[in-house]
């Protein structure tokens, strides 16, 4: 599985929109982006994943750049609740068994 | 569904001793994970096995051992306990392959001491 990159930290004030970045420059075509976030000492929780196309859940946004060495996510209205660390990691669906998680971001938004 | 559930929550061993993590699932995954979180830290992979039968080593696997002998449950199992395994245990699964999506489903975490 390919490597991201992450900033270490990021500050976002409450109600506007946080946009978390990654870098993949090595992803490979069938590695698809995955993004979750870990709140305190709790298990982390899936957010969203996307292959190439931009894709929206309930809880985020993801833009994939057209060459996917690279992708944010966003959420749209932060609130204090999404204060944690956001993890970016590139898998494919098909196998993916070492799933390697790097340091992630951490997330302040702030009142 | 219960998910992914971790037993247990809180434990304290003393150097030497030995104990086993337990961790089972009921969504029928196929592939299951064990991982550990030392403080401020990401989380490193320790094993993996993706099925009934199969295990392999992650990242960090020294001074641990799995077994997967029925699809649900993925047991750590620690011989002799030392304080640099002191930590939080995640067990994790996904279902991997043309009918999963490949999204990891996380316990809750096991906090283990090693004094």
């Amino acid at each position: 599985d390919a490597k991201t990159t992450q900033p270490t930290s990021m500050d976002c004030a409450e109600g506007r929109a946080a946009n978390l970045p990654c870098n993949h420059s090595t992803i490979s075509g069938n590695e698809y982006v995955y993004w979750y976030r870990q709140i305190h000492s709790q298990g982390p929780q899936y957010i969203i994943h996307g292959l190439k196309n931009n894709e929206t859940n309930e809880m985020a946004s993801l833009i994939i750049t057209e060459d996917r060495k690279s992708s944010t996510l966003i959420l749209p209205h932060a609130t204090l609740r999404d204060t944690a660390v956001y993890y970016c990691i590139v898998r494919v669906v098909t196998g993916g068994f070492k799933t390697i998680f790097g340091a992630g971001t951490r997330l302040f938004v702030k009142a | 569904n219960a998910g992914v559930t971790q037993t247990p929550k809180f434990r304290i061993l003393k150097i030497g001793q030995s104990m086993t993590l337990q961790c089972t699932q009921d969504m029928n995954h196929n592939y299951m994970y064990w991982y550990r979180q030392d403080p401020g830290m990401g989380l490193k992979l320790i094993y993996y096995s993706v099925g009934a039968g199969i295990t392999d080593k992650g990242e960090v696997p020294n001074g641990y051992n799995v077994s997967r002998s029925t699809t649900e449950d993925f047991p750590l199992r620690l011989e002799l306990a030392a304080p640099s395994q002191t930590s939080v245990y995640f067990c994790a699964s996904s279902r991997q392959g043309q009918a999963g999506t490949g999204e990891l489903f996380f316990g809750e975490g096991s906090r283990l001491t090693v004094l």
